[in-house]
């Protein structure tokens, strides 16, 4: 079984744009977080959504953005791109919204120039 | 303070010893915990689980101690390919289930 997919892999942007970030699940988990993991750091929750609503948001501006749809990928959208914004950007699935472990997908490492 | 603190080392030990990462959490309300391993520049993967009776896969044990607010991890006989950064991950208490991730503690083994 597939794992956990993210699109693209790797992504140059210029300040002031917006990017788009995409995410598969494993087939039959229902709930998608997104992280923020920048050099040195371990990652930071950014959104949770569960059944195609959201369940939980970190401290991140409101530039930040995702949805899930009807299949449970998700999109997370960032506008009005920082030079901060330079990170690794983790997807991670389960089957349910509960306490059992995330899985993450490899990654969508954002350039901002 | 941070919600999940880690020693970041590094933690340069031989090929066959035993070493232990320790880390703290603040969040009396956590009830999941678990040992994620990242290699460099690769997305974090599951190690184990920790539960409060404690537990072992292979050569690999956690301990969890809900008091301290506390959480281990043990190797024994090292190998090269346990060299990574280990991080100490618990959930965030409230109805997302977010994971709070420490900022890891990078192990090197050397041969």
């Amino acid at each position: 079984d597939a794992g956990v997919t993210q699109s693209p892999t790797h992504l140059i942007k210029t300040r002031g744009q917006q990017v788009t970030l995409r995410c598969s699940p494993i087939s039959g988990h229902k709930s998608v977080s997104w992280y923020q993991q920048v050099l040195g750091q371990g990652p930071q929750f950014i959104f949770q959504y569960y059944e195609k609503e959201e369940r939980g948001r970190g401290n991140f501006p409101d530039r930040f953005s995702a949805r899930q749809f009807p299949n449970y990928s998700s999109e997370l959208n960032v506008n009005a791109l920082l030079l901060g914004d330079s990170a690794l950007y983790l997807c991670a699935s389960s089957p349910q919204i509960d306490n059992q472990p995330q899985h993450f997908g490899d990654g969508t490492r954002l350039s901002i120039l | 303070r941070k919600e999940v603190e880690q020693d970041p080392g590094p933690f340069n030990v031989p090929e066959g010893a035993t070493v232990a990462f320790n880390c703290t959490y603040s969040n009396s309300a956590s009830q999941s915990f678990f040992w994620y391993r990242q290699d460099c520049r690769k997305e974090p993967k599951l190690l184990m689980s920790v539960y409060s009776s404690g537990n072992e896969d292979g050569r690999f044990t956690a301990q969890l101690n809900r008091a301290s607010q506390y959480i281990s991890l043990l190797i024994r006989d090292s190998k090269l390919s346990d060299s990574a950064t280990y991080l100490c991950v618990v959930n965030g208490g409230d109805s997302s289930y977010k994971l709070i991730f420490g900022s890891g503690t990078r192990l090197l083994v050397r041969p």
